[in-house]
């Protein structure tokens, strides 16, 4: 298998555009992840699912950010208007549920630059 | 209270010598227990896991859990230059949910 499979690598957008960041998790795999990485805050959960149905999204910032998981091999979040504030490294992890022993897996990230 | 604590560093061992690394978790429900490595510019990825409280070895690395004092460490013996990153604790609870304390900076001199 590829691995988990994100895209774009990088994007630069202007304040106020939307923004969809995409992935692929590694096949097989029943649980996806969506992280956001800065400096200051760390590696921040965002959203979860399991088998394409959100479990917790409890971290995503607020009402601009959205994420969907229309079958088991695509996720998207996106940001509609984007703020510079949301520039960050965003990941995407999957993971096999029933084995608690297995870790997340990481794709590539994207870097978004909001200007 | 955050819910995975870890001293942010940066951490200064020099090498050969043996690096010790922290972790605190708030969820009693945690089942197992990740430790990333992150070098600049990539992605997290997998150093060792836990799930049984004791000691877990493999190579220069060993995990330890103490669940009762909801803890987990790692050691690095023989630091060497190559392990120069930030270590990332991130336990996995019983619904699958992983979350990630904000990883200590590790350096290794010369």
């Amino acid at each position: 298998d590829a691995g988990v499979i994100q895209s774009p690598r990088h994007e630069v957008t202007e304040m106020g555009q939307e923004v969809t960041l995409r992935c692929k998790p590694i096949s097989g795999h029943d649980y996806l992840f969506w992280y956001r990485q800065t400096m200051m805050r760390g590696l921040e959960l965002l959203i979860y699912f399991n088998n394409n149905v959100p479990i917790d999204d409890s971290g995503m910032p607020e009402d601009r950010f959205s994420a969907k998981m229309p079958n088991a091999s695509f996720s998207t979040l996106k940001i509609q208007p984007s703020e510079p504030r949301d520039s960050a490294v965003y990941f995407c992890a999957s993971t096999i549920g029933q084995d608690l022993a297995t870790e997340a897996f990481f794709g590539q990230g994207t870097r978004l630059t909001v200007v | 209270q955050k819910e995975v604590e870890q001293n942010s560093g940066p951490l200064s061992v020099p090498e050969g010598a043996i690096a010790s690394l922290n972790c605190t978790y708030s969820d009693r429900g945690s089942q197992s227990f990740f430790w990333y490595r992150q070098y600049s510019g990539k992605s997290p990825e997998l150093i060792m896991f836990i799930y049984s409280n004791g000691d877990k070895e493999d190579g220069r690395f060993t995990a330890q859990l103490n669940k009762a004092s909801q803890y987990v460490s790692l050691l690095i013996r023989d630091s060497q230059p190559s392990d120069s990153a930030t270590y990332l604790c991130a336990p996995r609870s019983s619904a699958s949910k992983i979350i990630f304390g904000s990883g200590t900076r590790l350096s290794i001199r010369p």
